[in-house]
């Protein structure tokens, strides 16, 4: 069976630090790989995906992902991270064959200003 | 437009109450979920329609009934529900249901309190 695991289960950071999120998938075949987020009493939006092609994917708010088939990784990363970016980050994975997302257990980013 | 819609916001019920969960988007997408999620965890899928039909039930009580009366609708019928039911309950659709295709949409989902 398909699952995801995100590595850091909570993340603080002050302002302008760099933020790197850990997200691996154990499944064989072709996948699909996303990335939402949660911010406070929000719900989930997507932030980046990627389907083919170029495995650095550019998302909304500064934020990138780096598929890596070999390591079967795909983290999220930003240069500089804001107090705005204080949210829970899930990694999901989709495949060709399901139907169902599978969600990893989340990350909860906490920014300090 | 890309939102999915969910009606209420919350709802308060108690053990012996029968409800109703509503959800819509206008999105013309032909795959429709609902999720449940509690605090800090990840959404848990529970049910999925594909053109309107039910194609997944992911082994959820038959207390939670889902109906999809057309492709924008899709409802979630409570009764005799647990205290340990209660959760934030979401809605998301998808231009179809393969999911290496197409992207969810979430809905801000209704936050349900079992009394």
């Amino acid at each position: 069976a398909q699952s995801v695991s995100q590595h850091n289960h909570h993340v603080i950071l002050s302002e302008a630090a760099s933020l790197e999120l850990g997200c691996n998938y154990s499944y064989g075949g072709t996948v699909n790989l996303f990335w939402y987020v949660q911010y406070p009493g929000q719900h989930l939006q997507l932030l980046l995906k990627y389907f083919s092609g170029d495995p650095l994917v550019k998302g909304i708010k500064g934020f990138e992902a780096e598929f890596i088939k070999s390591k079967f990784s795909f983290n999220l990363r930003k240069p500089s991270v804001q107090w705005s970016d204080t949210a829970e980050y899930f990694c999901a994975v989709g495949d060709q064959a399901g139907t169902a997302l599978i969600f990893g257990k989340g990350t909860t980013l906490s920014v300090s200003s | 437009d890309t939102e999915v819609t969910q009606t209420p916001k919350h709802l308060v019920m108690g053990m012996t109450n029968k409800k109703s969960l509503k959800c819509e988007q206008h999105m013309g997408h032909r795959a429709m979920y609902w999720y449940k999620q509690k605090a800090k965890k990840p959404p848990e899928l529970m049910f999925v329609y594909s053109y309107e039909k039910l194609s997944i039930n992911e082994s959820v009580p038959s207390r939670f009934s889902p109906e999809c009366p057309n492709s924008s609708l899709l409802n979630l019928h409570l009764h005799a529900l647990q205290p340990e039911d209660s959760a934030l309950y979401l809605c998301a659709s998808s231009q179809d249901s393969v999911t290496a295709l197409y992207e969810q949409y979430f809905g801000p989902g209704t936050r349900l309190t079992v009394t």
